[in-house]
């Protein structure tokens, strides 16, 4: 069964730092390029990170731009994202999904999500 | 750059077919081919319904067609069914720093 299921959101002070990942399985995760989409309490969906299937190319929103680092071990069948910085616009549910291979833009997989909420 | 825009709301009895547009720009819509919609259920992750304008991925109901007219692109949901009642948002490839750009989402409502 494919599947992905994001785990490491939570509480956290404006200014802190989170690790969120992605785990992989009914599929091989090197053979897809992968992205991070969120999803503010209430709004609509932001696109905020892309990588190429090795890892070498990446791609960020100008909102997390210097902020947030995706990342991926094909090994682990993983994805991260390394949020630094954090500020209280970047509370939401993190979904991290499957760019599909019949087109090179969309997301065909979808994770349940993992809320990440910045708070003092 | 400004999400895509989409009506905030539309809705329509069983049986009928509802549009839902979605208006971009020069540097998303109107030039590129990677116009996609997706469906949201309250709670639920999204899912792709339409990719490359017009295009269905496997085991999507053939109720739902895309279509393109320069820089608007349109959903539409023939012999509307109750579990169609959810979030539709409208994804398009952007030139420049953007890249991706979603539309703010449109809630339909089955009467």
């Amino acid at each position: 069964q494919v599947q992905l299921v994001e785990s490491g959101g939570g509480l956290v002070k404006p200014g802190g730092s989170l690790r969120l990942s992605c785990e992989a399985s009914g599929f091989t995760l090197s053979d897809y390029y992968m992205t991070w989409i969120r999803q503010a309490p209430g709004k609509g969906l932001e696109w905020i990170s892309y990588i190429s299937a090795s890892g070498t190319t990446k791609y960020y929103a100008d909102s997390v731009k210097g902020r947030f680092t995706i990342s991926r071990d094909n090994a682990k069948n993983s994805l991260y994202l390394q949020m630094k910085s954090l500020r209280a616009e970047d509370t939401a549910v993190y979904y991290c999904a499957r760019i599909a291979i019949f087109s090179p833009t969309d997301m065909d997989v979808w994770g349940k999500g993992t809320t990440v909420t910045v708070s003092s | 750059q400004s999400a895509l825009t989409q009506p905030a709301s539309v809705s329509g009895s069983p049986g009928q077919s509802i549009t839902i547009s979605c208006t971009g720009t020069s540097s998303d819509v109107d030039n590129y081919k990677f116009v996609s919609w997706y469906q949201q259920h309250p709670g639920k992750a999204p899912k792709l319904l339409i990719y490359e304008i017009n295009k269905r991925p496997s085991g999507v109901s053939i109720r739902f067609s895309g279509s393109k007219s320069g820089n608007t692109a349109s959903l539409t949901i023939s012999g509307l069914q109750a579990e169609d009642e959810a979030v539709y948002y409208c994804w398009s490839y952007a030139s420049g720093n953007t890249f991706r750009i979603f539309g703010g989402g449109t809630k339909l409502t089955v009467l």
